[in-house]
């Protein structure tokens, strides 16, 4: 149980284009969902956090209108990367918490290749 | 801010051999802390946990306690195994509840040998 899947797992765009990345628990309903940030031989970094129905929590240094996050059920949040720049390549995972729940459920990750 | 300090890989032992991957946290209060394995080609799954000072987490013949006085969360294992090959990260979690993210360190390659 507690499985959450990403899709896609990879994506290759032009600079200046959209890329959304969708985030599922498959079989639980997830109050609380996570997005993360990978760079090669780093830490994950936090980038915001959602909780159903309302606005997603930027942390600090996260432009929330270049990375737009909805969470418009409890099984489904998508992260868009707006006018996608060489910059944003990353891998992008996601996470998910049960209500009250501390621990998290992680996606596989989303690699982003931008050109 | 709260951060996590792991030690650099990769580790490469060679099977049945002692494993320690070293993991220091700085953070206001108590926070909860984790370790999460993140096996080839897989998300990252949680492998133990801790949320209060001199707990143990275990699993899997993992160890780690929770050490308020030095900050330290080390995880240790008596044997490894081949299928232990993986990516190890530490992270912590503030305190006080709720849901919050984690705060991860950078990881650590371990590579086991037959």
């Amino acid at each position: 149980g507690a499985v959450v899947s990403q899709h896609p797992s990879w994506v290759i765009c032009k600079s200046g284009t959209s890329v959304k990345i969708e985030c599922r628990s498959l079989d639980f309903q997830a109050t609380t969902m996570f997005w993360y940030r990978q760079f090669p031989k780093q830490s994950l970094m936090l980038m915001a956090t959602s909780n159903e129905g309302s606005k997603a929590t930027y942390e600090q240094g996260v432009e929330k209108d270049k990375f737009l996050i909805n969470h418009a059920s409890l099984t489904l949040s998508t992260l868009t990367v707006t006018s996608a720049h060489p910059e944003d390549s990353s891998f992008y995972i996601c996470s998910a918490s049960l209500a009250g729940g501390e621990t998290q459920y992680f996606g596989p990750g989303t690699r982003l290749l931008v050109l | 801010g709260d951060s996590v300090t792991q030690m650099e890989g990769p580790v490469t032992l060679s099977e049945e051999a002692f494993l320690t991957i070293n993991c220091t946290y700085t953070a206001t209060g108590y926070p909860s802390l984790f370790w999460y394995v993140q096996y080839p080609g897989e998300g990252l799954q949680l492998l133990l946990k801790a949320t209060k000072a001199d707990d143990k987490g275990s699993n899997k013949g993992f160890e780690a306690t929770y050490r308020k006085e030095t900050t330290s969360f080390h995880l240790e294992k008596g044997s490894v195994q081949v299928s232990d090959s993986a990516v190890y990260f530490c992270a912590q979690r503030p305190a006080g509840g709720g849901a919050d993210g984690l705060t991860f360190g950078k990881g650590t390659h371990l590579i086991i040998q037959p």
